[in-house]
């Protein structure tokens, strides 16, 4: 079983729709959460970065983390065709910066 | 600002031979990463260093060497390419702070055939 879990999508919304990415995992030892954005033939950018458990907002994007049930979600509000990336959930333990665990990736696609 | 440079872009290897992937950075992070990235796969860590002269291995590490000289750079070889190396490599930094996730580099697309 992987440690990090992520629903695999594709998804395909409407420009103005709200999105919900959603990733589990098993290791009780994360505790930086982070999600990445990656466009089409291109390296993944960081978008979103939460330690422990809460929110945190940045214009359009929350990211929320619930430890107690192991779960984090990335919510796009008024999505935009820009947005049409694949999202990566990632996550690490307290020390070495150098070891995050990614999820498979979330593709979506935003329709004009 | 340069940030994490990778080269080549792209390569193509005949089963057998032996490259090596290079990766610098100009951000004076200590932390450097390998990851390959296979479709539906997601990324998964080959090898890591957290300075120059310490590195480990990650999830994948067969069929992979890396050694840091420098803090800026942090090269991958592979021994012997076999078809099942056809991925795409990516080569991230980070720092050891609050708020600090990976730089990424643009990648490399390597195909064994």
């Amino acid at each position: 079983q992987k440690e990090v879990e992520q629903d695999p999508g594709p998804l395909s919304v409407p420009e103005g729709a709200i999105v919900s990415l959603n990733c589990t995992y098993s290791n009780s030892a994360f505790q930086y959460f982070m999600w990445y954005r990656q466009y089409s033939r291109k390296g993944p950018e960081l978008l979103m970065y939460t330690y422990s458990s809460g929110n945190k907002e940045d214009g359009r994007f929350t990211a929320q983390v619930d430890k107690s049930s192991k779960y984090i979600s990335l919510f796009i509000r008024d999505s935009q065709p820009s947005d049409s990336a694949t999202y990566l959930c990632a996550m690490r333990g307290v020390t070495n910066a150098g070891k995050s665990t990614f999820g498979d990736g979330t593709t979506l696609t935003v329709k004009p | 600002n340069a940030g994490v440079t990778q080269t080549p872009k792209f390569q193509v290897l005949k089963t057998g031979q032996s490259m090596t992937l290079q990766c610098a950075q100009d951000m004076n992070h200590e932390y450097m990463s390998w990851y390959r990235q296979d479709p539906g796969m997601g990324l998964r860590l080959i090898h890591y260093s957290v300075g120059a002269g310490i590195t480990d291995q990650g999830e994948v590490p067969n069929g992979y060497n890396v050694s840091r000289s420098t803090t800026e750079d942090f090269p991958l070889r592979l021994l012997s390419a076999a078809p099942s190396q056809t991925s795409v490599y990516f080569c991230a930094s980070s720092y050891d702070g609050t708020g600090y996730g990976y730089t990424f580099g643009s990648g490399t697309r390597l195909t064994v055939v």
